[in-house]
């Protein structure tokens, strides 16, 4: 059974620091791996999807990693602003043979950035 | 809006009363997932519909749980005599079976089971 692992569970830093989320599986059978924010009660907004024979996406100030082999993905978020400020959960996606849309989430990192 | 719509946004209700929540998909989708997060944890599957075919169901969707896919657009999930271990908040996410299959999720209904 695949178990999706987040580190660290909280993390507080102060604005303009650069910071990295960690996230790691424990079946690297997977399709791909995504990056969602949360803000407190609300859904799960998509910050970046990446194959599994991808290396790594980037979007704006937001870098996502994957290393396939040793089950591990990081998020790096630079120059942070206190907008920053949320849950972020790490997903992945099954190999074929099912839904890719069920995944397997994280506890996700609660992420606070103080002006 | 084009996004996913779940309404309601907040639902409580009374030990043993039924309720039943509705997801709008984006129009094009041809899937839709139900999710279940409670406080702290991360959202977890219940079930899936590929049009109007319920495809898969979680060992956590009991006998108490049913959803519907009508004609293949909105989804409603219901729940029979509602326990306290219920209270959660419920995700409905769509997407198109194509090209990595993004998930798009709605705001949620949070359910309160007093």
């Amino acid at each position: 059974k695949q178990e999706v692992t987040q580190i660290p569970a909280a993390l507080s830093v102060p604005e303009g620091e650069n910071l990295v989320l960690n996230c790691s599986f424990t079946d690297s059978a997977i399709y791909n791996l995504q990056w969602f924010r949360q803000d407190p009660g609300k859904g799960l907004t998509s910050l970046l999807l990446i194959q599994s024979s991808q290396r790594e996406q980037t979007s704006g100030r937001l870098n996502a990693s994957l290393d396939k082999s040793s089950g591990r993905s990081t998020l790096y978020i630079a120059a942070s602003q206190p907008g920053d400020s949320a849950t972020y959960l790490c997903a992945v996606s099954p190999p074929s043979g099912t839904s890719y849309g069920k995944l397997t989430f994280g506890q996700g990192t609660i992420l606070t950035v103080h002006p | 809006d084009t996004g996913v719509s779940q309404d309601p946004r907040h639902k409580i209700t009374k030990r043993g009363q039924n309720v039943t929540f509705r997801c709008d998909p984006i129009s094009e989708h041809n899937r839709l997932y139900w999710y279940r997060q409670t406080l702290g944890q991360g959202p977890e599957f219940l079930t899936y519909f590929q049009n109007e075919a319920q495809l898969e169901k979680s060992r956590l969707l009991s006998d108490r749980f049913s959803a519907e896919r009508p004609k293949g657009s909105f989804s409603t999930l219901e729940i029979q005599r509602t326990e306290q271990g219920d209270s959660a908040m419920y995700l409905c996410a769509s997407s198109l079976m194509v090209g990595g299959e993004k998930l798009f999720f709605g705001s949620g209904t949070q359910l309160s089971v007093l």
